[in-house]
């Protein structure tokens, strides 16, 4: 099982940036998928989360309204669109595949995307 | 704050049993399963408990996990010095949707 994350840079408050998670070892389209954060100094956010077909979709309200998570399960990749970004999203961001339909049971190894003037 | 309530930090000398508590509410620990991982700066976290009481393989049996109500403690029976991480309970939330975690609890080896 492998969740490789691309695509954090550093980028100008109220830039966009899209993060890409390849997965490979596992039968990508059989799993809910999950982003989730870490702040420097800070703990584990939980950001967003999307079901196997991409049909049910949650964000946290920290992100709601600009990030949006999306799949294409064709080439066995998760994606995240992130605009207006702030300071405070500064942040590894990591994707993680769900057990069943709740419970995260594998991470990726995180990308860092720093949002700075 | 985090919504899931874990003390920030732990500590024990080797051979020690260290737990870590972690206090959430009806809607998330009281109504579903709560999973552990260790993380060690720069990696990617590492599932150690899942559904509750469940250790996956390849986790060392010094690693437990238990849950009452709306509380579920992790334990370390015997730590190790290359226990030395941060740990973090989480869980699903029923309302609003999503996981939700602990704010992380640091645990040093003395």
């Amino acid at each position: 099982v492998q969740l490789v994350e691309s695509g954090g840079a550093l980028v100008k408050p109220g830039g966009s940036l899209r993060l890409s998670c390849a997965a490979s070892g596992f039968t990508f389209s059989d799993y809910y998928m999950n982003w989730i954060r870490q702040a420097p100094g800070k703990g584990l956010e939980w950001i967003a989360y999307i079901s196997k077909s991409g049909n049910t979709i949650y964000y946290s309200d920290s992100v709601k309204g600009r990030f949006t998570v999306s799949r294409d399960n064709s080439q066995n990749v998760l994606f995240l669109q992130m605009n207006s970004l702030r300071a405070d999203d500064t942040a590894v961001f990591y994707c993680a595949r769900v057990y069943g339909y709740k419970e995260i049971d594998f991470w990726g190894q995180g990308t860092l995307v720093t949002v700075s003037s | 704050q985090s919504v899931l309530t874990q003390p920030p930090s732990a500590s024990g000398t080797p051979g020690q049993r260290v737990t870590i508590s972690c206090s959430g509410s009806s809607s998330n620990i009281g109504s579903n399963t709560v999973t552990w991982y260790q993380h060690l700066p720069g990696t990617a976290p590492k599932l150690l408990i899942q559904s509750d009481t469940y250790r996956p393989s390849g986790v060392p049996d010094r690693f437990s996990g238990s849950k009452s109500g709306t509380s579920a403690s992790l334990a370390i029976s015997g730590v190790q010095p290359e226990d030395e991480a941060d740990y973090y309970c989480a869980a699903w939330d029923d309302s609003p949707f999503g996981v939700v975690f602990g704010g992380g609890t640091r645990l040093t080896v003395l």
